[in-house]
């Protein structure tokens, strides 16, 4: 069976420090990636998908960039984080490429507080 | 582009029925899917509708009318675990990404 794997499950950083999120996909290959970012109470916002090894698209400019270095891994990093980049993080993926359904399949996320 | 609107927050009681609306706009529709995110969890994938009519698992249903770009999820002999926030989306033309809507808080009390 298919699992994903995301951590860490919290994380405190400082204003400016970087930062490093991974994600890692077993059970299935070459499954669309996706990182998402949810504030407090709100909704679902998409920041990078990538449909293949070094395939990234970025939905929102920001101070955030992907990483696809293996098939099955995902990496969300930041040179220098700001206050405006507490959120809860959501890594998911998904297989369903040809039907409509797009059933996407989430870590248990990363709630990042920056101070 | 794609936008999906839903009510902030809606409130039942336990046992009741509950409907969370969702209407659409998109550039190309290809289906209207359903998922739950309890608080501080991860969204889980509840249901999809393609086509026009009720698609019905368990206590839950989702409704479809294209014409209308509307749909809903309808919850049925609601539990106090069924408070949650729950979340439309719709897949775009490229089919690699979900666009969701603002999502509802469904409030269950006693």
């Amino acid at each position: 069976s298919q699992t994903i794997h995301q951590w860490p499950a919290t994380l405190v950083q400082p204003v400016g420090s970087p930062l490093s999120l991974e994600c890692t996909v077993e059970g299935t290959s070459n499954p669309n990636l996706y990182w998402y970012r949810q504030a407090a109470g709100r909704g679902l916002q998409l920041l990078f998908y990538s449909v293949g090894i070094g395939q990234i698209s970025s939905e929102v400019p920001q101070n955030l960039s992907a990483s696809r270095p293996q098939d099955r891994q995902f990496i969300l990093s930041s040179k220098k984080l700001l206050l405006s980049d507490s959120g809860f993080y959501l890594c998911a993926w998904s297989v369903d490429r040809v039907s409509a359904k797009n059933i996407q399949y989430f870590g248990a996320g990363t709630r990042l507080s920056v101070l | 582009g794609q936008s999906l609107e839903q009510p902030s927050e809606v409130t039942a009681v336990e046992g009741a029925i509950v409907q969370i609306n969702c209407t659409y706009q998109t550039s190309g529709f290809y289906g209207l899917s359903w998922y739950q995110q309890h608080d501080g969890g991860a969204p889980t994938f509840l249901s999809y509708n393609a086509l026009d009519g009720l698609e019905e698992t368990g206590r839950f249903s989702s409704f479809l009318s294209r014409s209308d770009s509307y749909g809903y999820l309808l919850l049925q002999e609601l539990q106090m675990k069924d408070s949650a926030s729950y979340f439309c989306a719709v897949r775009d033309r490229g089919f690699q990404k979900l666009v969701f809507g603002t999502g509802t808080r469904l409030l269950v009390s006693p």
